[in-house]
């Protein structure tokens, strides 16, 4: 079946350092794939999308890569600062197995904490 | 709006009750999304609108579960006799194209649903 994977334990990394966040799917060929970030309480926001044929997007201190070969995506923060703390989700446009119509498929998220 | 706006934030009712959530999307985007996520969990795909046309409604669980969007652009979804594994946080997310996943989506805040 298709599952997508991210590490559910915390990261906790100091201020200043890059945070790498990994999102790891199987069974599945993805045209795109977008990371969001969620706060507490409020819905998540998008940060970046990249394309099948696209290996790195870099939007100022965030980056994204995307390994078709190992089928995954990393999300780097860097510089990161206590604001960046949330939980970052990664999405595919994925077949459903159910019904084979195609749907923004999430991640269950990774919580970043960024200690001062 | 600057955003998608969701009505109430947070509802309380008693189980066999009915509820009804509303969404009001960003104006002109053509597709309007809802989805249900669990604590810990990223937000899982129910059903998806084209304007006033509900083209997927795949994900709703049950067919206690009802969405419309009448006039293409404010989207309510209804939940008829609730059940408590209805408590959840159901979001509602914009976007200016269609269903594919180069379209990033703009998320409400959502609504927190908790049945007694």
């Amino acid at each position: 079946s298709q599952k997508i994977e991210q590490n559910s334990e915390a990261l906790n990394i100091q201020e200043g350092k890059t945070a790498t966040l990994t999102c790891n799917y199987t069974n599945y060929s993805p045209a795109y794939l977008q990371w969001y970030r969620q706060d507490p309480g409020r819905g998540p926001v998008f940060l970046l999308l990249i394309r099948e044929n696209e290996k790195e997007k870099r939007k100022e201190r965030l980056k994204v890569t995307f390994d078709t070969t190992l089928k995954q995506s990393l999300f780097h923060i860097t510089a990161s600062q206590p604001a960046d703390s949330a939980t970052y989700l990664c999405a595919l446009d994925m077949k459903r197995a159910d019904t084979g119509r195609r749907a923004l498929t999430f991640g269950s998220g990774t919580r970043l904490q960024v200690q001062p | 709006g600057a955003g998608v706006s969701q009505s109430p934030r947070y509802k309380v009712a008693k189980r066999g009750q009915d509820v009804a959530l509303r969404c009001d999307p960003i104006s002109g985007h053509v597709s309007l999304f809802w989805y249900q996520q669990a604590l810990g969990q990223g937000p899982e795909f129910l059903t998806y609108f084209q304007n006033e046309a509900q083209l997927d409604k795949s994900g709703l669980p049950s067919d206690r579960f009802f969405a419309e969007r009448p006039e293409g652009s404010v989207s309510t979804l209804k939940i008829q006799r609730t059940q408590q594994e209805d408590s959840a946080v159901y979001l509602c997310a914009s976007s200016l194209g269609g269903r594919e996943g180069n379209q990033p989506q703009h998320f409400g805040d959502g609504t927190r649903l908790s049945i007694l």
